[in-house]
C-alpha cells in the first residue's frame, strides 16, 4: 500500500464548476497535510495546508481533513483555466515540533475546459 | 538568497560517471529535502536534513546515492556510477523547522546517456 494515494486523473471539469480532488494516507500518526500545485515543467508550489479535522478555506480553495478516515480533499470553486495543473497531496509522516519526512502522492492532473 | 537555488539546472552525463547536484536553501530554513521526479510521475522522497543531520535516509535508492549538508546551509546530492534509470529531475526544497511548508527550487534535470 502506498503511503499517500491519489487518483492520477486526468480530471476534466468545466470552467466555473467545482473541482474535487481526493487523497488518502496510510499512517494514522500523520499530523499535517498539504496541497501543492505543479504546472507542467515547473516546480511544485504550496497552495494549502491543514492540521485539524474539518474544513479550511482560502479564497476559492477549501481543504478538508478527516483523520478517522485518513482522507484529505481539496475543493476548487469557480474553476478557471489557470487552475489546470497537477495537484499533489503531501503528508508529514511524523509530526512534532521538528522537521520530518514529507511524502507526496503521485498527483492528480486537473484540466479545466472552457 | 530569496529562494531555493539549485545547480546545475541541466546535466547530461555518460553512464558510469559520477555527478554532484547542489542545493542552496532559503536563508534561515533549517530543514532541507531532496526529491526525485521522473517524467509524468510524482515526487519520490530521497532524504531530508534537520540542520546538518539526516534522520531518515530510507528513500535513497541505492548505495550509489549519498547526500550531505554543511553549515546548516548548502547540500550536495552525489550519484556515483550513474545509470540510465537515474535520469530524472532532482528537486530540492527547504522549510522552517516545524512547518513542513516546502519551498522548492527549480530542479536539476539529469540525463544519463
Amino acid at each position: 500500500q502506498k503511503e499517500v494515494e491519489q487518483n492520477s486523473g486526468p480530471l476534466s471539469v468545466p470552467e466555473g464548476a467545482i473541482a474535487s480532488l481526493n487523497c488518502t494516507y496510510s499512517d494514522r500518526g500523520s499530523q499535517s497535510f498539504f496541497w501543492y500545485r505543479q504546472y507542467s515543467g515547473k516546480s511544485p508550489e504550496l497552495i494549502m495546508f491543514i492540521y485539524s479535522n474539518g474544513d479550511k478555506e482560502d479564497g476559492r480553495f477549501t481543504a478538508q481533513l478527516n483523520k478517522a478516515s485518513q482522507y484529505v480533499s481539496l475543493l476548487i470553486r469557480d474553476s478557471q483555466p489557470s487552475d489546470s495543473a497537477t495537484y499533489l497531496c503531501a503528508v508529514n509522516m511524523y509530526g512534532g515540533s521538528s522537521a520530518s519526512k514529507i511524502i507526496f502522492g503521485s498527483g492528480t492532473r486537473l484540466s479545466i475546459r472552457p | 538568497g530569496a529562494g531555493v537555488s539549485q545547480s546545475p539546472s541541466n546535466k547530461v552525463t555518460e553512464k558510469g560517471k559520477d555527478v554532484e547536484l547542489r542545493c542552496d536553501p532559503i536563508s534561515g530554513h533549517t530543514a532541507l529535502y531532496w526529491y526525485r521526479q521522473s517524467l509524468g510521475q510524482g515526487l519520490e522522497f530521497l532524504i531530508y536534513f534537520q540542520g546538518n543531520s539526516a534522520p531518515d535516509k530510507s528513500g535513497l535508492p541505492s548505495d550509489r546515492f549519498s547526500a550531505e549538508r554543511t553549515g546548516g546551509s548548502v547540500s550536495t546530492l552525489t550519484i556515483q556510477r550513474t545509470q540510465q534509470e537515474d535520469s530524472a529531475v532532482y528537486l530540492c526544497a527547504s522549510s522552517q523547522e516545524n512547518t513542513g511548508e516546502l519551498f522548492f527550487g527549480e530542479g536539476s534535470r539529469l540525463t544519463v546517456l
